[in-house]
């Protein structure tokens, strides 16, 4: 069975500050990795999205990474401001049984502080 | 596109009663899926349709949960005899047929409160 960990649970920064989040997976047999941003009381946006074949994709002042062979994954955040405060979700596609949903982590709660 | 829109976006029941939850879809996305969220942790995939058909379940899904899309547009989430553990957020997203290149669009869910 799949299993998504996110190292930070929670972080806070200064703003301005480049951070990093991590994501791992147990099962290298995966479709594709996903990032979500998730405000309070709110459903998930889609950040990034990188198929197994890539090994990073960028939008903005985002970055994600993918490892698949160690099974991880980062999202590097430049130059972090106050409204990238928010959980973000790591999920990933599975590629064996159940590849027709997204195993997602717990999240990491980031707080930007101005 | 207006995104994924999901009704009513609270819903606080009494033990026992029935809930029925409604998602609509972004129009051209045939996959539609419904998950779970409770506090502080990541959603829980419960259910996946491909057009009107419904191709997986979890074993989160009790048969107090029952799940249709009867013309591949819209989907309801139906609760019977909820009980306080079914306090959740419920989550519904769709995506395009492709699933290797094709990212999830969530609405912004169904609080269900049960007391």
């Amino acid at each position: 069975k799949q299993e998504v960990t996110q190292i930070p649970a929670a972080l806070s920064v200064p703003e301005g500050e480049n951070l990093v989040l991590n994501c791992s997976f147990t099962d290298s047999a995966i479709y594709n990795l996903q990032w979500f941003r998730q405000d309070p009381g709110k459903g998930l946006t889609s950040l990034l999205l990188i198929q197994s074949s890539q090994r990073e994709q960028t939008s903005g002042r985002l970055n994600a990474s993918l490892d698949k062979s160690s099974g991880r994954s980062t999202l590097y955040i430049a130059a972090s401001q106050p409204g990238d405060s928010a959980t973000y979700l790591c999920a990933v596609w599975g590629s064996g049984a159940g590849s027709y949903q997204l195993t997602f982590g717990k999240g990491t709660k980031l707080s930007v502080i101005p | 596109d207006t995104g994924v829109s999901q009704d009513p976006r609270h819903k606080i029941t009494k033990r026992g009663q029935n809930v029925t939850f409604r998602c609509d879809p972004i129009s051209e996305h045939n996959r539609l899926y419904w998950y779970r969220q409770t506090l502080g942790q990541g959603p829980e995939f419960l259910t996946y349709f491909q057009n009107e058909a419904q191709l997986e379940k979890s074993r989160l899904l009790s048969d107090r949960f029952s799940a249709e899309r009867p013309k591949g547009s819209f989907s309801t989430l139906e609760i019977q005899r909820t009980e306080q553990g079914d306090s959740a957020m419920y989550l519904c997203a769709s995506s395009l047929e492709a699933v290797s290149n094709s990212p999830l669009h969530f609405g912004n869910g169904t609080r269900l409160t049960v007391t």
